[in-house]
């Protein structure tokens, strides 16, 4: 069964500091689909990025990056350089290519304080 | 224009009643979900659709009626409301899976749903 973990609950940062939000998933799919989501104190879903099972490579958007490692089946997102503007909670999510189900983590909300 | 929109964003009512929930997507998806988020931000799937057939149901309780007239909306009806109830549901949408084809999902912004 596919299960997403985030054991971070709670992240508390100063500006400026980088930080890294974990995610270890588990399937049995061999394809299988990664996103992350950032959901705002004005409780809209919004989409970073997803990561397709064979694409290993990691990625690079301005203060975002994300780790995947199959290896250690995570999917780590770092954000350089934090701002305020950054403070929402933020959600690992795994979708397996034999159904449409995405499954969520139980997020991690992150403070970041000015 | 909205890709995914949700009507209505807040909805308070008295337990017993039988409230409804629209959505509509603009994005040409075949798939679309309902999602409950509780108090404590766990988000949960209810529903999937794929081009208006029932895919997943996840053991909620037949109280909850998701309604798909085509593959651009997709309602949840809910009869005799519960205190329990209350919570955050977000539609969205998506191209389905396989083989590698899967899309991110995108969400509507909420309806915070209230009952008294």
């Amino acid at each position: 069964a596919q299960k997403v973990t985030q054991a971070q609950t709670e992240i508390s940062v100063v500006e400026k500091e980088d930080v890294t939000l974990d995610c270890v998933y588990e399937t049995r799919d061999t394809t299988y689909y990664l996103f992350w989501y950032k959901q705002p104190p004005s409780g809209e879903l919004v989409f970073l990025i997803r990561r397709n099972s064979f694409d290993e490579q990691n990625e690079i958007s301005g203060r975002y990056s994300w780790n995947f490692q199959k290896s250690t089946s995570s999917f780590n997102f770092t954000i350089t350089a934090s701002q305020v503007v950054d403070s929402a909670v933020y959600f690992c999510a795994l979708s397996e290519d034999r159904d449409d189900k995405i499954i969520f983590g139980k997020g991690t909300r992150l403070h970041i304080l000015p | 224009d909205t890709a995914v929109s949700q009507t209505p964003k807040y909805l308070v009512t008295q337990m017993g009643n039988d409230k409804s929930i629209k959505c509509e997507q603009n994005l040409g998806h075949d798939t679309m979900y309902w999602y409950k988020q509780d108090s404590k931000k766990f988000l949960k799937i209810m529903f999937s659709y794929n081009n208006k057939e029932l895919i997943i149901n996840e053991t909620v309780p037949n109280r909850f009626s998701p309604k798909s007239p085509d593959k651009a909306h997709l309602n949840l009806h809910i009869n005799s409301l519960e205190l329990g109830d209350s919570a955050v549901y977000f539609c969205a949408s998506s191209r389905p899976s396989g083989p590698a084809r899967a899309t991110e999902a995108f969400f509507g912004q909420g309806t915070r749903l209230t009952v008294v």
